[in-house]
């Protein structure tokens, strides 16, 4: 049983540029929601997709976007980046098989942005 | 909409003393809470969840927590702490499906030796 990966694990884009962050999912898990964390901050819920679709989101702007693919892995789209989207990326695999069960979370992708 | 509070920035503590973590949490519908550590340069790794049932809930590495849903609060107990717990723990809130967890600023906990 693999664990939830993210690529790449660091990455630095200059202001105004478009990064992808990639997150494969745990074995058996259909859901994939990312997580925003700043520096001494927790993390802040950007969005979550269910079967390739959005299924909720948080207090991100539109330039915030995703991916879900058939085999659940995930992509983060981020466009027109500003100097305060420098931070931990946090990917986090789920199954919608039973209620809440456990969330696992990848290392992150540590973006900087210049 | 559901938030969380970790009263606490910062708790040092020496080694095999007792610590707290405090937690607060407010919410409308009924809430799943959980606890997550992380260490440097690294995700986050479940330490324990209440979902129903008892209130007392263990989970990894010798943690505890209580749900004390008149006081709203979720708070995180070891009864002695080693140097390896030295990390930033945080504390999450959610409706049943998990797709929108919300968490606090977390705690950073050091252990002295």
């Amino acid at each position: 049983e693999t664990g939830v990966t993210q690529s790449p694990t660091h990455l630095i884009k200059t202001r105004g540029q478009q990064v992808t962050l990639r997150c494969s999912s745990q074995s058996g898990h259909n859901t994939v929601s990312w997580y925003q964390q700043a520096l001494g901050q927790g993390p802040q819920f950007i969005f979550q997709y269910y079967r390739e679709e959005e299924n909720g989101r948080g207090n991100f702007p539109p330039r915030f976007s995703g991916l879900q693919f058939p085999n659940y892995s995930s992509e983060l789209n981020v466009n027109a980046l500003e100097l305060d989207d420098s931070a931990l990326y946090l990917c986090a695999s789920s199954s919608m098989a039973g209620k809440n069960t456990e969330a696992f979370f990848g290392q992150g992708t540590r973006l900087t942005v210049v | 909409a559901q938030s969380v509070t970790q009263l606490d920035s910062q708790v040092p503590v020496f080694e095999e003393a007792p610590v707290e973590l405090r937690c607060n949490y407010s919410s409308s519908v009924s809430v799943y809470l959980f606890w997550y550590v992380q260490y440097p340069n690294q995700g986050l790794q479940l330490l324990l969840k209440y979902l129903s049932g008892s209130t007392l809930v263990k989970g990894i590495n010798g943690f505890e927590a209580e749900f004390n849903k008149s006081q709203t609060s979720f708070h995180l107990r070891k009864p002695s702490v080693h140097i390896s717990d030295t990390a930033e723990y945080f504390c999450a809130v959610s409706g049943p499906f998990a797709n929108d967890m919300r968490f606090g600023a977390g705690t950073r906990l050091t252990v002295k030796p």
